[in-house]
């Protein structure tokens, strides 16, 4: 029972590298999100799917893109990667807003 | 203002004890309320849904109260196990966007 599967675990970028973070539910949730947390600051939405074939912007938005390649999979892209951005991301689906989300285990980036 | 606000705590308390704490949130449209349960370094994890009622999981009670806007946690016979960092969250009405509180920690002593 995978759940929610992220890659990669770890990544070191330097600053101005691109890479995409990838997402993968098997539970069949229409809902899909990206969040980054850093100290102090709890989770901040980036981007959600709220059903296959739609993206919405969250909170913190900049510098990300997302792309919702089928019902199971999100996937987020840093472009030109910044030192702010050095956080720890979790992906997470959701059958319906009204049962909550399940998370991946998540993504530590370091951007130097 | 921040859509959902909680205590950051720490909360020390002995093993046995029972400790209980606090979120409030600004959007009075607010349907769906949560707690998650998040470990040190690791994901957060669904702990239980918080009904209008109030409701109760094992040592773990959860409450709602629409007219103040708040929720509250209350662990009962804490346990070692129990040490963690608690997060609040919320989700508006029609809406799929699910908002977190920064969350309130919890250290159990033996």
């Amino acid at each position: 029972n995978a759940g929610v599967t992220q890659t990669p675990k770890f990544q070191v970028l330097k600053t101005g590298q691109s890479m995409t973070l990838q997402c993968a539910q098997d539970m069949n949730h229409n809902s899909m999100y990206w969040y980054r947390q850093d100290p102090g600051m709890g989770l901040r939405l980036i981007y959600y799917s709220a059903s296959e074939g739609t993206t919405d912007k969250g909170e913190v938005p900049n510098g990300y893109n997302v792309s919702r390649l089928n019902k199971r999979e999100f996937s987020l892209r840093l472009e030109s990667a910044a030192p702010s951005q050095t956080s720890v991301y979790f992906c997470a689906s959701s059958d319906a807003p009204k049962k909550g989300a399940f998370f991946g285990q998540g993504t530590r980036l370091t951007v130097v | 203002r921040k859509e959902v606000e909680q205590d950051p705590g720490p909360f020390n308390v002995p093993e046995g004890a029972t400790v209980a704490f606090n979120c409030t949130y600004s959007n009075s449209a607010s349907q769906s309320f949560f707690w998650y349960r998040q470990d040190c370094r690791k994901e957060p994890k669904l702990l239980m849904s918080v009904y209008s009622s109030g409701n109760e999981d094992g040592r773990f009670t959860a409450q709602l109260n629409r007219a103040s806007q708040y929720i509250s946690l209350l662990i009962r016979d804490s346990k070692l196990s129990d040490s963690a960092t608690y997060l609040c969250v919320v989700t508006p009405s029609n809406d799929y966007k699910l908002s977190f509180g920064a969350g309130t920690t919890v250290t159990v002593r033996a």
